[in-house]
């Protein structure tokens, strides 16, 4: 099982808020920041969030991250169709010396 | 534009060799941290090794140490991945990637290639 974990699936209409927790210890989400990425259907991973709550140039305001001791979480507001995708949490781990990731969340539009 | 091309994957038998490849472009290779990230099918991201600018500081996942090597030359823009003893849980796509910032406390990987798939299977 994953390091860090994340609900498997998650969904929301269009236009509706949809949240993604990401839960990890004192190792990883304690001491270090937070990454996501979005890979959708057949394609590599992107980056999504880094730093936490930080958007790389390019990605809609629509998502953003957030973090609170051991936690965090991605937030997509105004959902739309083409965000149906999956989403990993990641951050390093200092106990095993390895950048970890959550299983994944797969987002359905409904 | 940056780019991470991957090649060399294919099919191969427990046991077996295999030479992964990752050309980029399109950025200073020689001052980055690199990554290689796998995906097994149907399954999530799990990352295998890292390597820093001129390959004096390397990491591995515990499941691959001792059986993969990851290296790069920097004049040919390119990073590779050895991996010999190859297992049936070894199958999955392999993702060569660029490490941002590689401090632990603030360390993301920003560029993925389209990723190469390594089947290993009798």
């Amino acid at each position: 099982q994953s390091v860090l974990t994340e609900p498997p699936s998650a969904s929301g209409t269009p236009g509706q808020r949809v949240t993604i927790s990401c839960s990890g210890s004192s190792s990883n989400i304690g001491s270090n920041t937070v990454n996501w990425y979005q890979q959708l259907p057949g394609t590599a991973p992107k980056l999504l969030i880094y730093s936490n709550n930080q958007r790389p140039s390019g990605v809609p305001d629509r998502f953003s991250g957030s973090k609170s001791g051991t936690s965090a979480s991605l937030a997509i507001s105004g959902l739309q169709s083409e965000d149906e995708a999956d989403y990993y949490c990641a951050a390093w781990d200092d106990s095993l010396n390895g950048y970890v990731f959550g299983a994944g969340t797969k987002v359905t539009v409904l | 534009e940056v780019q991470l091309v991957e090649s060399g994957g294919g099919l191969v038998q427990p046991g077996g060799s295999l030479r992964l490849s990752c050309a980029a472009s399109g950025f200073t290779f020689s001052t980055h941290w690199m990554s290689w990230v796998r995906q097994a099918p149907g399954k999530g991201l799990e990352w295998v090794a890292n390597i820093n600018q001129d390959g004096s500081e390397i990491y591995f996942v515990d499941s691959v140490k001792g059986r993969f090597t990851i290296s790069r030359d920097n004049a040919k823009n390119s990073l590779y991945l050895q991996m010999n003893s190859l297992r049936a849980e070894d199958t999955a796509v392999y993702y060569c990637a660029r490490v941002a910032l590689p401090a632990a406390r603030y360390y993301y990987i920003n560029v993925w290639g389209k990723g190469t798939t390594v089947t290993v299977s009798s």
